[in-house]
């Protein structure tokens, strides 16, 4: 099955700053990227999402880049706010499972003030 | 909010009991996946339920088991419950139409505690 690997664990950034989350699958056939937010005692909710036709999506302060040679996908924030502060998710899905999620182990970002 | 609702909240259960939890699709959505998320742990995938048919299943035991009704509302159950079995379960819907839209939309989850 696939394997997502995903880095940093804990990223602490001042508001303001830009935070980069980077992660790695193992599947090429792998065409669905989508990034998700979760809160304490929350379900995760989608933030942004990709798919493997597309090398870049942006939305507001949230874009995602793709690789798809190296097999590897990013989320970058800009202009952190402290309401950012969660726990973000990468994960991948391969079309033929009708979309089962294989998620990263997540990243605590914290956003100072 | 995403429309995926799930019941209930929070259960606190024995060694060896049975468990059902319980989740409503968003509105037009003919998919349900259920995943496990141990604390600190991204989600695991248990299994997919579309148009009433379990189609897919993760590592985990026969005794997880679910069922999908015909309005796409779906149940987990759980059946000889160990400590392991703690975590936060998680409902997601997805429309499945042919169309390269696989996008999950997730449940607030319930969270099982097994003493």
């Amino acid at each position: 099955g696939e394997n997502v690997e995903q880095h940093p664990s804990t990223l602490s950034v001042q508001e303001g700053d830009s935070a980069v989350i980077k992660c790695t699958y193992s599947d090429s056939a792998s065409n669905y990227f989508p990034w998700y937010k979760q809160e304490l005692g929350k379900g995760p909710q989608l933030i942004i999402d990709i798919r493997s036709n597309v090398g870049e999506k942006k939305d507001q302060r949230i874009a995602v880049t793709l690789n798809k040679t190296a097999k590897h996908f990013s989320l970058h924030i800009t202009e952190t706010q402290p309401e950012d502060s969660a726990v973000y998710f990468c994960a991948a899905s391969i079309r033929s499972t009708l979309g089962r999620l294989y998620f990263g182990r997540g990243t605590q970002l914290t956003v100072w003030p | 909010e995403t429309g995926v609702t799930q019941s209930p909240t929070h259960l606190i259960k024995t060694r060896g009991q049975q468990v059902t939890l319980r989740c409503s699709s968003q509105s037009g959505h003919n998919t349900v996946s259920w995943y496990q998320q141990a604390l600190g742990q991204g989600p695991q995938f248990i299994f997919q339920y579309y148009r009433e048919e379990e189609n897919g299943r993760g590592n985990f035991p026969p005794r997880f088991s679910g069922l999908q009704f015909p309005n796409y509302s779906s149940e987990l159950n759980v059946n000889a419950l160990e400590l392991d079995d703690s975590a936060l379960y998680l409902c997601a819907s997805s429309l499945v139409s042919g169309a390269p839209t696989d996008t999950q939309y997730f449940g607030p989850g319930t969270r099982l505690t097994v003493l």
